[in-house]
């Protein structure tokens, strides 16, 4: 069964900062992908990036990039120049993209708040 | 915007009632699912299922049963509430093979006093 973990439960930082949250996980797998999925308050739970394993570039979506090391299992997002917006739960998730088997495992979470 | 919807938003209801927690998508996604959620806390898959007339419990116990009868809905159903259950339920859907990008609802907090 694959794992998911994120060492850093509550994190906060200056806006306009950067601000880099940790994610590993464990997978006997060779192919597979990692999310990076973001919950504001109140609100519905939204894809922020997502990494094919079996790409080696890292994945980049407007001030978020990841760092996927594929050899350490670890999987860590950057969001440079935060806005208050980022202010949100962060979930790291893992998913085996075999037909009729893709289900999502998700990671504790980690609580960042953006600090004007 | 996605388009799952979860309905009710808040539900506060006494112990020993049945109740059902609405779940519909209009993407035509086959896949859906529902997990549990403390506040703050991880998700935890309870029910998945894969089409209509298919249905899996997920990796966490749970006394609830699902049914999908139709592709756009997944009802989760409580026979008979207790405390225990009080927690948030997301419903979440994800399309085509390949399309690996899950579109949540909005979750339904439930409360059993």
């Amino acid at each position: 069964a694959q794992t998911v973990t994120q060492s850093q439960p509550e994190m906060s930082v200056q806006e306009a900062e950067t601000v880099t949250l940790s994610c590993t996980y464990d997978t006997s797998e060779n192919n597979y992908y990692l999310f990076w999925y973001k919950q504001p308050p109140s609100r519905q739970m939204i894809l922020v990036i997502r990494q094919e394993a079996y790409k080696q570039q890292n994945a980049t979506e407007n001030r978020f990039s990841v760092n996927f090391q594929k050899a350490a299992k670890s999987f860590s997002l950057k969001i440079s120049d935060s806005q208050l917006g980022d202010t949100a739960m962060y979930f790291c998730a893992f998913m085996k993209p075999y037909f009729g088997n893709e289900k999502l495992t998700f990671g504790t979470g980690t609580r960042l708040t953006i600090i004007p | 915007e996605a388009d799952i919807y979860q309905t009710p938003r808040y539900l506060v209801i006494g112990t020993g009632k049945k109740i059902t927690l609405e779940c519909s998508q209009t993407m035509g996604h086959d896949k859906m699912y529902w997990y549990q959620q403390d506040p703050g806390m991880e998700l935890h898959l309870i029910h998945y299922s894969y089409g209509v007339n298919s249905t899996e419990k997920g990796d966490l116990s749970s006394e609830s049963t699902v049914s999908r009868i139709r592709t756009e809905h997944f009802p989760l159903t409580l026979e008979s509430a207790r405390p225990s259950h009080t927690s948030q339920y997301l419903c979440a859907s994800t399309g085509l093979p390949g399309n690996t990008e899950a579109f949540f609802g909005q979750g339904t907090r439930l409360t059993v006093v």
